[in-house]
């Protein structure tokens, strides 16, 4: 079965420090792979997105995400974090192959501290 | 930016009652779905519509469940009978391809 694990539910980093969010997935076909960001009474914005190619991909508001085929990984990272960074992160994998529904993962809650 | 929009964003309603969620997807997009997130739990694939038939849907979506496109804009989830259990937020996505999916804000549905 397809699964997506965000083994962190919540992560603080100083404003200014470098953030590291983790997934990990489990996907019986080629995926493809989502990071998107929900803050409080906000819709789920996409952030950035990896179908093929090049395995470091950029996104919106300075994040990047590289997938790792052989740890079956896709973290997302943002080397200088800022206040309005604070909100509830999203992995989700998808493939051709399962109608391209999404799995996502649980979450990852961001707080940030000045 | 064109964006999915969704109405209403708070839906209360008495348990076994009918409730219609309305999506309005971005206008050149072709595959569209709904997903919810019970409170505390992850976000759950429910359906998938193209080419106005269902392509794909989860084991949640049963009988009570049911989607429509009545026109060219809007897309519809139904519940017939809701259930305490079918509160959520309910979020609806579109998609030009299929590949990348974009979420509209959601709609939080409270059954009592």
């Amino acid at each position: 079965a397809q699964s997506v694990t965000q083994p962190d539910i919540h992560i603080t980093v100083s404003e200014g420090a470098s953030l590291e969010l983790r997934c990990n997935y489990s996907y019986g076909a080629t995926p493809y792979l989502f990071w998107y960001v929900q803050s409080p009474g906000q819709g789920l914005q996409l952030l950035l997105k990896y179908f093929s190619g090049d395995t470091l991909v950029q996104g919106i508001k300075g994040f990047e995400a590289e997938f790792k085929r052989s740890q079956s990984s896709f973290n997302l990272r943002k080397p200088s974090v800022h206040w309005s960074d604070a909100a509830e992160y999203f992995c989700a994998v998808g493939a051709k192959e399962y109608g391209n529904k999404l799995v996502f993962g649980a979450g990852t809650i961001l707080r940030v501290k000045s | 930016e064109p964006e999915v929009t969704q109405t209403p964003s708070h839906q209360v309603t008495q348990m076994g009652q009918e409730v219609i969620l309305r999506c309005v997807p971005i206008s050149n997009h072709l595959y569209f779905y709904w997903y919810r997130q019970i409170l505390g739990q992850k976000v759950e694939f429910l359906v998938s519509f193209y080419n106005n038939e269902i392509s794909e849907k989860s084991e949640i979506f049963d009988d009570q469940f049911s989607v429509e496109r009545p026109d060219g804009s809007n897309f519809t989830l139904k519940i017939r009978s809701t259930k305490l259990e079918d509160s959520a937020m309910y979020f609806c996505a579109s998609s030009p391809l299929e590949d990348t999916q974009y979420f509209g804000p959601g709609t939080r549905l409270t059954v009592l």
